[in-house]
C-alpha cells in the first residue's frame, strides 16, 4: 500500500496559487494520485486524478514528476471558500484506499 | 442525477448495542465504500462491496459488517458498539473498482455514550 505523505497545514491569502505537495515514494506501477477537498462535517469531494506529468481541470492542476514519488496540487487564485482539508491518495488496483490526515488550507481575506 | 444519500444523519447510541447505517449509491454506480473518520483525522476503509460482494476490508474487527442491495445501496451494521466507534461515517459510491472516482455521502455521526 502506498503511504503518502502531506504538510499538515498552509496558510494563504486570497488571490493568491496555492502549490500542496505529497510525497509517495513506494507508489506502485498501477497507482494513480487523487485528491479529494473536504468541508467541516461534509463527505470529501474529488478534485482532481492523474497518473503522470500535467492534468488540469476547471478548479486545479496536478504536476506528477517522472519518478512519480510526488505529486503536487496546484490551486490558482484562492478564495475564502477554499479553506478546506485537501486529502491526497494513492490507488490503483489493490484497493485500500488511505487518506492520512490531510493538509488543512487556511485562506486569508 | 441524484447523488449519494445516507440515513441517518445523527445517532445516538448506548455502547454494546447494534446499529445499521444505510446507504444510497448515485445512480449508475455499482461499486460502495465505508469509512469511519474520527475527529480530526482522515477517513479510515472500512470495507467496499462491488456488486452485492465485499471486496476489499480495512483493519475493522467482524463487528463492523455490510450488505449491498441489488439496487447497489448498502447498509454498514456495527454490533456491540465501543465508545471509540463515535465518528462521523461515510458512504463513497463508484462507476467500479479501483481508480474510478469515489462520490461521498454526508455522512452519519455516529455517538456512542
Amino acid at each position: 500500500l502506498a503511504k503518502t505523505t502531506q504538510p499538515i497545514s498552509m496558510d494563504s491569502y486570497e488571490g493568491q496559487e496555492v502549490n500542496i505537495t505529497c510525497s509517495h515514494n513506494n507508489i506502485a506501477t498501477n497507482d494513480y494520485i487523487t485528491w479529494y477537498q473536504q468541508f467541516p462535517s461534509q463527505g470529501p469531494r474529488f478534485i482532481i486524478q492523474g497518473y503522470k506529468t500535467k492534468v488540469t481541470n476547471e478548479v486545479a492542476s496536478l504536476f506528477i514528476p517522472a519518478d512519480r514519488k510526488s505529486s503536487t496540487l496546484s490551486l490558482p487564485r484562492v478564495s475564502l471558500s477554499d479553506t478546506a482539508v485537501y486529502y491526497c491518495l494513492a490507488q490503483g488496483g489493490s484497493y485500500i484506499p488511505t487518506f492520512g490526515r490531510g493538509t488543512s488550507l487556511i485562506v486569508h481575506p | 442525477e441524484t447523488g449519494v444519500t445516507q440515513s441517518p444523519t445523527h445517532l445516538i447510541k448506548t455502547r454494546g448495542q447494534q446499529v445499521t447505517l444505510r446507504c444510497s449509491s448515485q445512480s449508475g454506480h455499482n461499486t460502495v465504500s465505508w469509512y469511519q473518520q474520527a475527529l480530526g483525522q482522515g477517513p479510515q476503509f472500512i470495507f467496499q462491496y462491488y456488486r452485492e460482494e465485499e471486496n476489499g476490508r480495512g483493519n475493522f474487527p467482524p463487528r463492523f459488517s455490510g450488505l449491498q442491495f441489488p439496487n447497489y445501496s448498502s447498509e454498514l451494521n456495527v454490533n456491540a458498539l465501543e465508545l471509540d466507534d463515535s465518528a462521523l461515517y461515510l458512504c463513497a459510491s463508484s462507476a467500479g473498482t479501483g481508480v474510478y472516482e469515489q462520490y461521498f455521502g454526508p455522512g452519519t455521526r455516529l455517538t456512542v455514550t
